[in-house]
């Protein structure tokens, strides 16, 4: 199993411009999370998905969107661009409420939006 | 929603020393608590976890309590290593699996 893919592994963009974020998990997980780290900081919920065609809002969903059409994806989506959004972005995945709840992390997506 | 806090911020240890990282957390709903380690450029790793229903948990140099009176939940490294020099945070899940996460506690083990 490759556990959590992400890409790309770095970005840069300009203000305004608009990319999205790619996540894909094997381990056929109904629940995948998207985060944001800030330098000193822990991670902030973005957008988290209990399954397909199933999305809500975490902490800080603005200036993001989300799908999820199959299990295995869950692509983050910046519209416009800021500097705000500069970050380290992770996407997790995890077994169903009621098992063990342990997420698996990707190896990050660093975004600089200058 | 979820508030959790982690001390301390930074913790530098002796080789062979032990290592204690505290959480509290503001929400008696939540029922599940991961430790992760965080190396360098990498995604958060589970290192031990706990879940409500438990006071303590050992994985070999490494244990967790949980005290859910006080809302407050430990993570505890004997003997450390080089190796153990990381990132670790704590985190708080709730019935409908949202993790809230503490801001992390940079250590440094000593060799």
């Amino acid at each position: 199993n490759a556990g959590v893919t992400q890409t790309p592994k770095f970005r840069i963009l300009k203000i305004g411009q608009s990319m999205t974020l790619q996540c894909t998990q094997d381990m056929n997980h109904n629940y995948m999370y998207w985060y944001r780290q800030d330098p000193g900081m822990g991670l902030k919920l973005i957008y988290y998905s209990v399954g397909a065609g199933i999305t809500d809002k975490g902490e800080v969903p603005n200036g993001y969107n989300v799908s999820r059409s199959t299990t295995e994806d869950f692509p983050l989506r910046l519209e416009l661009a800021a500097p705000s959004q500069t970050s380290v972005y992770f996407c997790a995945s995890s077994y169903p409420e009621g098992a063990r709840p342990e997420q698996f992390f990707g190896p990050g997506t660093r975004l600089t939006v200058l | 929603g979820e508030n959790v806090e982690q001390h301390p911020s930074t913790l530098s240890v002796q080789e062979g020393d032990s290592a204690v990282i505290k959480c509290t957390y503001s929400d008696s709903a939540s029922n599940y608590f991961p430790w992760y380690k965080q190396e360098l450029g990498k995604g958060p790793q589970l290192i031990i976890d706990i879940r409500s229903n438990v006071g303590e948990k050992k994985d070999q140099r490494i244990a967790v309590t949980l005290n859910k009176t006080a809302k407050h939940f430990s993570l505890h490294i004997t003997e450390t290593q080089p190796e153990d020099s990381a990132v670790y945070f704590c985190a708080a899940s709730n019935p409908g699996n949202q993790f809230y996460f503490g801001t992390g506690t940079s250590l440094t083990v000593i060799p």
